[in-house]
């Protein structure tokens, strides 16, 4: 079956260390996103990819890096720079960017300080 | 700045009875209107997109409807179900040179059997 898997499924950070969250999707789309999720707020965008080789900022894109070198592959590294990382990482495709096509979403990394 | 709101945050309703989730946003230059459904601990599915030029979409027993100048959408559940326990979250998609998706809050919904 086609969709995104997102790993691990809870994640641990000590305090200066740097983590990655991974996201592979096997749908062929060109775009994919990383959101954060906190409790009662929406979703918020991290970085968004519309190609391989190419990423952008979202809103709130400090202390967070992103690599698109394979089309199916966007892992997010949350760096010591991101002071309040705790939160519910989701990812995301779309067959191609801003298109009229329902966006796909793994199930999530719950991200936690030591 | 476009700001997408979910009123109620959460609700409660018998087993059986029809219900209307509401979704407001303040920029009405839309593209899309998603329509997703949250439960506990894992991500996103999609339910219904009603494009900028479409009134509504349809799909089993749910139906949701766009009303771009009034800047709201809503989204009909019938003859609700236990299984249909679960966050339910609006995302506007708005035009532009890049994708700008904007999601609300989110309405908690639990149905009781």
């Amino acid at each position: 079956d086609g969709g995104i898997t997102q790993s691990p499924k809870y994640l641990f950070r000590k305090e200066g260390q740097n983590v990655t969250l991974s996201c592979e999707q096997n749908l062929n789309h060109d775009a994919m996103y990383w959101y954060r999720q906190d409790p009662g707020q929406g979703l918020r965008l991290i970085y968004y990819s519309q190609i391989v080789n190419d990423f952008q900022k979202g809103d709130i894109a400090e202390g967070y890096s992103v690599s698109r070198e394979k089309k199916e592959s966007f892992p997010l590294t949350v760096t010591s720079a991101q002071k309040n990382p705790t939160a519910f990482y989701l990812c995301a495709s779309n067959p191609t960017l801003g298109g009229n096509q329902p966006q796909h979403f793994g199930d999530g990394t719950r991200l936690s300080i030591l | 700045k476009q700001e997408v709101t979910q009123i109620p945050a959460a609700l409660s309703v018998p087993e059986g009875e029809n219900l209307v989730l509401n979704c407001s946003f303040t920029d009405s230059a839309i593209y899309n209107l998603q329509w997703f459904r949250q439960d506990p601990g894992k991500g996103l599915t999609s339910l219904l997109l009603i494009q900028s030029s479409q009134r509504e979409q349809t799909s089993g027993r749910l139906n949701a409807s766009l009303d771009k100048s009034s800047g709201r959408s809503t989204l009909y559940i019938a003859a609700s179900q236990p299984g249909d326990s679960a966050t339910y979250l609006c995302a506007a998609l708005n035009s532009g040179g890049y994708q700008k998706v904007t999601f609300g809050t989110g309405t908690k919904l639990q149905v009781i059997p």
